[in-house]
């Protein structure tokens, strides 16, 4: 599995932008970007994710590096709920064995009100 | 929707005694998975199942047992119980494999410790 490189820990302002960014320089062609995030005490949850093109959802931006080696995951204005551990994986599209979620040790996010 | 559910919360189990873990999932995803994650690391596969009637093995795997008879329930048994499987055990389902159009969901988690 291609690998991904995060920072340990980010710290945030409530109420401001957060960029959280993610390595890949490993990443194949058929390999999407996914971003899942993991509150204290509960388990993951789906963020966004995408292949090359940025993407936008009611909870985050996805912007893609034109070479796709590296990705960043942009909270508008963080609030203190964001505050978690962000997890950026690569995922085949294929399916078969590519249907389990390779998590690193993620990001911690911290938000300060 | 209840989502994935899983039950018990927390448990605490000696040494050598046997257990399952439940999970349920009322989405009608045909694909279900159990994960533990051990403090400061991600989270590592143990089983997953891509319907019912159909499991395999995920990377860490021993110890522990799973079976699939129904889509809603996809149960994982610890045969012995040892220390070293003292973790926060999550259950996940999706409704397919297709890493463009299907994300997982994740149950709120079993945290399991065995003196």
């Amino acid at each position: 599995d291609a690998k991904t490189t995060q920072p340990n820990s980010m710290e945030s302002n409530e109420e401001e932008p957060v960029h959280l960014p993610c390595n890949h320089s490993t990443i194949s062609g058929t390999d999407y970007i996914h971003w899942y995030r993991q509150l204290p005490s509960q388990g993951p949850e789906y963020v966004i994710h995408g292949l090359t093109s940025n993407v936008n959802n009611r909870m985050a931006s996805l912007a893609i590096a034109e070479d796709r080696k590296s990705s960043t995951l942009i909270l508008h204005r963080a609030t203190l709920r964001d505050a978690a551990v962000y997890y950026c994986i690569l995922r085949d599209r294929g399916g078969g064995s590519n249907y389990k979620l390779t998590f690193g040790k993620g990001t911690l996010l911290t938000v300060n009100p | 929707n209840a989502g994935v559910t899983q039950t018990p919360k927390f448990q605490v189990l000696k040494t050598g005694q046997s257990m399952t873990l439940q999970c349920a999932q009322d989405m009608n995803h045909e694909y279900m998975s159990w994960y533990r994650q051990d403090p400061g690391m991600g989270l590592r596969l143990i089983h997953y199942s891509v319907g019912a009637g159909i499991t395999d093995q995920g990377e860490v795997p021993n110890g522990y047992n799973v079976s699939r008879s129904t889509t809603e329930d996809f149960p994982l048994r610890l045969l012995s119980a040892a220390p070293s499987q003292t973790s926060v055990y999550f259950c996940a389902s999706s409704a397919g494999i297709w890493a463009d159009l299907y994300e997982q969901y994740f149950g709120p988690g079993t945290r399991l410790t065995v003196t």
